[in-house]
């Protein structure tokens, strides 16, 4: 596509119970990044995926948190158990080129609130 | 790993008049430095970049400079209009991550 999706754009869940988040890259884009984005804060890294290579972790802040890259393209960020400081924005982006910021480019992200 | 700092938090300026946000960063490796602005229920989007071979860089309104020897960057935007008023996110590359800045909120006030 022409840029990148996520899906849902809104999603509100009952405390407890798991969520998937999807995130469609742009066609061609070999490295996707999974961000958080609190309310009124900055962006905090989750997750880095590159190519085939095994995933960059080390943002997830619990094991509630996993996420898996199929084909090299779509990606789901799973949330088991969501708790109410899980509610924030959930961005994806993806670039062409990681680590020189080709094409480096932010989806809409998915609100994500839990009640 | 790289720490990136962000200044002023939020920023009120009168339309016509200038708007800087300043950054630093830590890691001399760092090689890449975009800014993002982020309107409401949106994405951040990209506005300028700059590498670290180069001091300065211009696109209309908007400008950004780069001091490699202090570890800092600025972004200026002049005769700021009413929809440039968002959120804007510094950042610095690097290796294959980007650190991001706090974000600066700015409000240009008609």
């Amino acid at each position: 596509g022409a840029g990148v999706s996520q899906s849902p754009s809104n999603k509100v869940t009952e405390k407890g119970k798991d969520v998937e988040l999807r995130c469609d890259p742009i066609s061609g884009h070999t490295a996707l990044y999974w961000y958080r984005q609190s309310l009124g804060q900055g962006l905090e890294f989750l997750i880095y995926f590159q190519g085939n290579s095994a995933p960059d972790k080390s943002g997830l802040p619990s094991d509630r948190f996993s996420a898996e890259r199929t084909g090299g393209s779509v990606s789901t960020l799973t949330i088991q158990r969501t708790q109410q400081e899980d509610s924030a924005v959930y961005l994806c982006a993806s670039s062409l080129v990681p680590g020189t910021g080709n094409g480096y480019t932010f989806g809409s992200g998915t609100r994500l609130t839990v009640v | 790993g790289e720490n990136v700092e962000q200044h002023p938090s939020t920023l009120s300026v009168q339309e016509g008049d200038s708007a800087v946000i300043k950054c630093t960063y830590s890691d001399s490796a760092s090689n890449y430095f975009p800014w993002y602005k982020q309107e409401l229920g949106k994405g951040p989007q990209l506005i300028i970049d700059i590498r670290s071979n180069v001091g300065e860089k211009k696109d209309q309104r908007i400008a950004v400079t780069l001091n490699k020897t202090a570890k800092h960057f600025s972004l200026h935007i002049t005769e700021t209009q009413p929809e440039d008023s968002a959120v804007y996110f510094c950042a610095a590359i690097t290796g294959n991550q980007f650190y991001f800045g706090t974000g600066t909120s700015l409000t240009v006030i008609p």
